[in-house]
């Protein structure tokens, strides 16, 4: 079975601070894929990373890293600069690579950010 | 703006009504899954369809059912409504049926049942 654990519920950082968002997964397969999405206060759930399970790499997107670490089965996010735009729900997700039941995505908690000016 | 639309934005009804959650998919994903948000469960899958057929199920209730039609786009019928169905309910869309594409989400319906 899928599982994805946010262990810090609520996060406040005042503005350019650097923030790391947790994220520790569990699943039996070998083949699988990761996500964050950003859920800000308007409501929608936006789509910010996939990563394969093959991909260690970690990645780069402006203020966002992503890091992957297989050993630890976790995908940490990290905001550099925070700023006040940043303040949202984020979600890590996990979907496993086939079709059926296991191509849905099982969320974790999510964790709610608060950046202040 | 993903792409995914929904309607209504909100729905207020009581309960032992039914309603119907509407969704038009990304233009050219095939794929449509239906999630149920709310604050004690999170989010939650609840079905999913490919091209017009059921591929999988979540913990939906039998109460709720849904569609994929021709032109690709899903509803979700909910019956029988109680207080605990109060929600944010999402469609997301994506290319192929596998989880290894992204999903996108469509902005939600929130239904409120009184």
């Amino acid at each position: 079975a899928q599982k994805v654990t946010q262990a810090q519920t609520e996060i406040s950082v005042v503005e350019k601070e650097d923030v790391t968002l947790d994220c520790v997964y569990e699943t039996r397969d070998t083949t699988y894929y990761l996500f964050w999405y950003k859920q800000p206060p308007s409501g929608e759930l936006v789509f910010l990373i996939r990563r394969n399970s093959f991909d260690e790499q970690n990645e780069i997107s402006g203020r966002y890293s992503w890091n992957f670490q297989k050993s630890t089965s976790s995908f940490n996010f990290t905001i550099t600069a925070s700023q006040v735009v940043d303040s949202a729900v984020y979600f890590c997700a996990l979907s496993e690579a086939y079709t059926g039941a296991n191509s849905k995505l099982t969320f974790g908690k999510g964790i709610t950010l608060s950046v202040r000016p | 703006d993903s792409g995914v639309t929904q309607t209504p934005k909100h729905l207020i009804t009581a309960t032992g009504q039914r309603v119907t959650l509407r969704c038009s998919p990304r233009s050219g994903d095939l794929s449509v899954y239906w999630y149920q948000q709310s604050l004690d469960q999170g989010l939650q899958f609840l079905i999913q369809y490919y091209n017009g057929e059921e591929r999988a199920k979540g913990n939906i209730l039998e109460r709720f059912s849904a569609q994929q039609f021709p032109d690709l786009h899903s509803e979700l019928n909910l019956s029988s409504l109680e207080l605990g169905d109060s929600a944010l309910y999402f469609c997301a869309s994506s290319v192929g049926e596998a989880g290894t594409y992204e999903q996108y989400f469509g902005p939600g319906t929130r239904l409120t049942v009184t």
